[in-house]
């Protein structure tokens, strides 16, 4: 069955650094979305994408988050300074349709 | 707003008990409802969805839901639980594209 798959599942990162968070969706999906879940808490949607841009953002997407589908094949999502407050857990998910909606096995950031 | 909420935070259950952890979602739009679970340590996994039809869903590991229109419902059921059970279990609602929407979820402690 195909997956979507996150890169690196585990990243330690100081307070103040930028860190990208690497995804490759499945290959026939459009639509390409992170989402987060803080420890203890609920998974948080943060942003969308289609047809090379941001359809729907989240407020916790602030000017320090940015998306990019760089090469056709990865999504990433870049955070600029890194704050204590971002460590999470960040899944990337992808669909072509509403049958298709998947989730990758996640990244956990931990911000230092 | 589309929203979900699991009224129950944290079951804890007996091996062999039957389990049903209840969702409700709020009026309006069209209705995708998911259930995933989540095992310490690891991702989202995908249990069950509703789009149409029998409503009435049967999932992977023993697991079924029903939907329920007129109560705005769609409760997880499970008539004997295993220690291996023991998870977070989040219900969503998921457009066809777009963001998805968690509620809380519920802290499922099985004990053996």
């Amino acid at each position: 069955e195909p997956e979507v798959t996150q890169t690196p599942s585990h990243q330690v990162t100081q307070m103040g650094q930028e860190v990208i968070l690497r995804c490759v969706p499945i290959s026939n999906h459009l639509y390409f979305y992170w989402y987060r879940q803080i420890l203890g808490q609920k998974v948080e949607f943060l942003v969308s994408f289609y047809n090379n841009e941001i359809s729907e953002k989240s407020e916790i997407f602030d000017d320090q988050f940015s998306v990019e589908r760089p090469d056709g094949s990865n999504f990433t999502l870049k955070i600029r300074s890194t704050k204590l407050e971002d460590s999470a857990m960040y899944f990337c998910a992808s669909s072509a349709n509403i049958f298709g909606y998947t989730f990758g096995s996640g990244t956990r950031l931990t911000v230092v | 707003a589309q929203s979900v909420s699991q009224h129950n935070h944290h079951v804890i259950l007996s091996e062999a008990a039957s389990l049903e952890l209840g969702c409700n979602y709020s009026y309006g739009g069209t209705v995708n409802l998911f259930w995933y679970v989540q095992y310490p340590g690891q991702h989202l996994q995908l249990l069950l969805k509703y789009f149409s039809g029998d409503p009435l869903v049967k999932g992977i590991k023993g697991f079924e839901a029903e939907f329920i229109k007129s109560k705005f419902s769609f409760n997880l059921r499970k008539p004997s639980v295993q220690w291996s059970d023991t998870a977070e279990y989040f219900c969503a609602r998921v457009p066809k594209a777009g963001k998805s929407t968690f509620g809380d979820g519920t802290t499922l402690t099985v004990k053996p």
